[in-house]
């Protein structure tokens, strides 16, 4: 099955709101964790990323979090924005040069 | 910078066909990627490339080769097109194995 997925496939939020998106992964090994943005027809975009000895790391509206205890993975995103839905990925260097990839969580942000 | 160019956009084809997806990047990256997302699923690795020359096999590669002659170039070939491989293939690059990937904007396959 796959080692890197999400909880929620669809999430739906306020504009101005804050969205969290979780991802969890099973292998104990992967160092490096990014999150993508998919708008319709384009390529994956990547937000941000971080390494396993990092907990947190933030940008410009966009947080990430890692709790390696329990392998879990979190995107928040600050004040979410109309342009802010997409489908977000979290994705995970399971071996070496190769990225492991979630389903994705689709975000809709209501106006 | 345009980034990483993918061509054909779209592209239908009848079963046993055989086609190039052509992939281009300008940011002299060493590593490039073949991913394809199937519907409602996430990116499987095809093929990837470290660098000029230096190709290997990802997740999912069957039915499918790549050369990688430049540093900017790395086509991926169908030779004998199937149904299984209707799907949008996405070429990536990067600078270095643990950096992010940077994505084109895909080519949209259809066999029938």
């Amino acid at each position: 099955g796959e080692s890197v997925g999400l909880h929620l496939p669809t999430l739906s939020v306020q504009e101005g709101d804050n969205s969290i998106i979780n991802c969890a992964y099973s292998n104990s090994a992967s160092d490096y964790f990014i999150w993508y943005k998919q708008e319709s027809g384009k390529g994956p975009q990547f937000i941000i990323d971080i390494r396993s000895n990092m907990d947190k790391r933030q940008g410009q509206r966009v947080t990430v979090l890692l709790n390696k205890t329990v392998k879990h993975l979190s995107l928040q995103i600050a004040a979410t924005q109309p342009g802010d839905s997409a489908v977000y990925f979290c994705a995970e260097n399971r071996a070496s040069y190769q990225l492991t990839f979630g389903k994705g969580t689709k975000l809709s942000v209501i106006p | 910078n345009a980034g990483v160019t993918q061509t054909p956009k779209f592209r239908i084809l009848k079963i046993g066909q055989s086609m190039t997806l052509q992939c281009t990047q300008d940011m002299n990256h060493n590593y490039m990627y073949w991913y394809r997302q199937d519907p409602g699923m996430g990116l499987k690795l095809i093929y990837y490339s470290v660098g000029a020359g230096i190709t290997d096999k990802g997740e999912v590669p069957n039915g499918y080769n790549v050369s990688r002659s430049t540093t900017e170039d790395f086509p991926l070939r169908l030779e004998l097109a199937a149904p299984s491989q209707t799907s949008v293939y996405f070429c990536a690059s990067s600078y270095g194995q643990d950096s992010p990937l940077h994505f084109g904007n895909g080519t949209r396959l259809t066999v029938t």
